[in-house]
């Protein structure tokens, strides 16, 4: 069990220019979270993976967010044109879908700071 | 809008003291509840779950759930320096899959 990786793990962009994180979950977690936290603040959640299915978005997935799971492993989230209050971690998450309680374990997440 | 709500503290406490840390949510529906620590710079890390009204205790910890009063604690015993981290309160809505709804954490300073 190597855990949750993330990369990259720091990003320094200038405004208007895309990102792409990607993330790599536990291997046998069919479920795959990915969530933004800004300082003080506790996670919030963006989107959710079982499988490559998409199940659930965010309000705060603005357009500008995607995220893919293209064949139900790794996932990646790009931010396109972006803006200074995108800057934060971008933290990601699986579990097992075998588990009824569902908890999640985090990978060391991305963090996004936009000039 | 689904909550949950903690004390942002700083909650101190001495060395080899108890430490208690409290969360409130909104939703009934809610079926498993969380406690992650997460250390200044570092991703949250699970320590325990509760999904049963009364208490679960693991090593030092001990997890308290009232779903009628829709509380949750997380007593710390015999607490270290080492315990000086945030402490993030998550719930869990009753369909599979849902995703964790989190407080924005108390912060716990333990002094030596």
């Amino acid at each position: 069990d190597t855990g949750v990786s993330q990369d990259p793990r720091h990003k320094i962009t200038k405004r208007g220019q895309n990102v792409t994180f990607r993330c790599d979950p536990i291997s046998e977690h069919n479920r795959l979270y990915w969530y933004r936290q800004t300082l003080g603040q506790g996670p919030e959640f963006l989107t959710y993976f079982q499988n490559e299915a998409q199940l659930e978005k965010s309000r705060l997935l603005s357009d500008r967010f995607s995220a893919e799971r293209p064949k139900g492993s790794f996932s990646t989230l790009e931010i396109q044109r972006t803006e200074q209050g995108d800057s934060a971690m971008y933290l990601c998450a699986s579990s097992a879908g075998t588990r009824p309680t569902g908890e999640l374990f985090f990978g060391e997440g991305s963090r996004l700071t936009v000039l | 809008q689904k909550e949950v709500e903690q004390n942002s503290g700083p909650l101190s406490v001495p060395e080899g003291a108890i430490a208690s840390l409290n969360c409130t949510y909104s939703d009934r529906g809610s079926q498993s509840f969380f406690w992650y620590r997460q250390y200044s710079g570092k991703s949250p890390e699970l320590i325990m779950f509760i999904y049963s009204n009364g208490d679960k205790e693991d090593g030092r910890f001990t997890a308290q759930l009232n779903k009628a009063s829709q509380y949750v604690s997380l007593l710390i015993r015999d607490s270290q320096p080492s315990d000086s981290a945030t402490y993030l309160c998550a719930v869990k809505g009753p369909q599979a899959g849902t995703a964790l709804i989190f407080g924005k954490g108390t912060t716990l300073s333990v002094s030596s």
